[in-house]
């Protein structure tokens, strides 16, 4: 079981927009700033959101990050066909070691 | 342009040794930490631990404390993941990642292409 929880599955139609959540506690997202990671199918996972809401350059503006307390949000807008991936987060607790969730497999149906 | 290249695929038996590595390249090695991550079949990423090559400081995850070795030399630029007894279980892909900071906060911006190790007798 993966300290960080995100629900395994989420789907969306082309255009949707579709959001992933990821809940932790005081400890780890309470206390610092979240990531997410998208894993193509036979890939390494590629850095997608940093320091909770921040978009490394390249990643589309479909693409958005949030947290609030121990929870945060991936939200993707216009969701596409290439979208359909696996989601983790990831976050670091209080004692430096680091923390991913257990993913969300992204289907756009 | 920032790079982790990573050895290739291996097959070893159980009870076998086995180090792979994390080559950096385009960027100061000794300056960023460089963490490992690993992915058993069909799941999900799990923190392994970290080292900051300039002075070779590693941390482990506790689920991984003395099961695994992480080490690297700097005058090669290059990381290293041991193992000094597999086992079926240690079958899994592992990735390493270079550790970014902004702003005070700690984020994995570059990753190698995996390397993926099947033990089997």
């Amino acid at each position: 079981q993966s300290v960080l929880t995100q629900p395994p599955s989420a789907s969306g139609t082309p255009g949707q927009r579709v959001t992933i959540s990821c809940s932790g506690s005081s400890s780890n997202i309470g206390s610092n700033t979240v990531n997410w990671y998208q894993q193509l199918p036979g890939t390494a996972p590629k850095l997608l959101i940093y320091s909770n809401n921040q978009r490394p350059s390249g990643v589309p503006d479909r693409f958005s990050g949030s947290k609030s307390g121990t929870s945060a949000s991936l939200a993707i807008s216009g969701l596409q066909s290439e979208d359909e991936a696996d989601y983790y987060c990831a976050a670091w607790d209080d004692s430096l070691n680091g923390l991913f969730g257990g993913g969300t497999k992204l289907t756009v149906l | 342009e920032v790079q982790l290249v990573q050895s290739g695929a291996e097959v070893k038996k159980p009870g076998e040794s086995l180090k792979i590595s994390c080559k950096g390249s385009g960027y100061s090695f000794t300056s960023y930490w460089i963490g490992w991550v690993r992915q058993m079949p069909g799941k999900g990423l799990e923190w392994m631990g970290i080292i900051y090559p300039g002075d070779s400081d590693t941390r482990y995850s506790p689920s991984f404390q003395g099961q695994v070795t992480i080490s690297a030399d700097k005058s090669i630029s290059t990381a290293y993941l041991q193992w000094s007894s597999l086992k079926a279980s240690d079958t899994a892909m592992y990735y390493c990642a270079r550790r970014e900071i902004s702003s005070g906060w700690y984020y994995f911006d570059y990753w190698g292409q995996g390397t993926l190790v099947t033990v089997s007798s």
